[in-house]
């Protein structure tokens, strides 16, 4: 069964050093997106590509964060530098983009849970 | 700005005990509504959309149900392995990204 697939797992470090988390999404969808999610919380959109190109970037904090998707398959996520209040989970998900059946559905992968000290 | 509201926040069952989850929510226009079920530590997994209310959808243990302001997920005689947390997001036209509320945890104890 695809999977979307996400590393590394877990990632811990400290205040104001740079993190960088992967994605690759399962194959053959456009549509890939980096969602952050909170403890105790749902998550929360930060950024959103189609193909290689940004769709909506809106909730991204870009005076640290960037994001992106060269070949329009695997996607980066970087943080520079990291603040105590980035310590959440960072789930990549990815949707095929096809008209009917499951066009709508967005599938994640395992996420990967930083902890910055 | 779209809303969802789950609740409750928490549940605690005993096995064989059916209950239901409801969430609310406030969408220009909805396109889909989305259900997804996510254990400790891992990514969301997906269960089921719907699209306009009154449609229904089931898979296993687990049934859910749409009208123009709520949705529910009824989970008939729950089973241990049905804990986790359950989240409810919304699409609305014209976007392709997902609102999502904060889940309801879901206790089962045998």
């Amino acid at each position: 069964e695809a999977e979307v697939a996400q590393s590394p797992r877990y990632k811990i470090t400290e205040k104001s050093q740079a993190v960088a988390f992967w994605c690759d999404p399962i194959s053959g969808h456009a549509t890939l997106y980096w969602y952050r999610q909170i403890l105790g919380q749902g998550p929360e959109l930060l950024v959103q590509f189609q193909d290689e190109s940004v769709v909506d970037d809106s909730q991204l904090p870009k005076d640290r964060f960037s994001a992106e998707r060269l070949k329009g398959v695997d996607s980066t996520l970087k943080i520079q530098p990291a603040e105590l209040g980035d310590s959440a989970m960072y789930l990549c998900a990815s949707s095929s983009g096809l008209a009917g059946g499951s066009y709508n559905e967005q599938f994640f992968g395992p996420g990967t849970r930083l902890t910055v000290l | 700005e779209d809303q969802v509201t789950q609740s409750p926040e928490a549940l605690r069952l005993q096995e064989g005990e059916s209950s239901s989850l409801n969430c609310s929510y406030t969408v220009s226009g909805l396109r889909g509504l989305f259900w997804y079920r996510q254990d400790p530590g891992k990514g969301p997994e997906f269960l089921f959309t719907l699209y306009s209310a009154g449609e229904e959808k089931e898979k296993e243990r687990l049934k859910a149900t749409l009208t123009k302001k709520e949705s529910f997920l009824h989970i008939t005689a729950p089973k241990p392995e049905d804990s986790a947390t359950y989240l409810c997001a919304v699409q609305a036209w014209g976007y392709s990204t997902l609102t999502f509320g904060k889940g309801t945890m879901l206790l089962v104890s045998p």
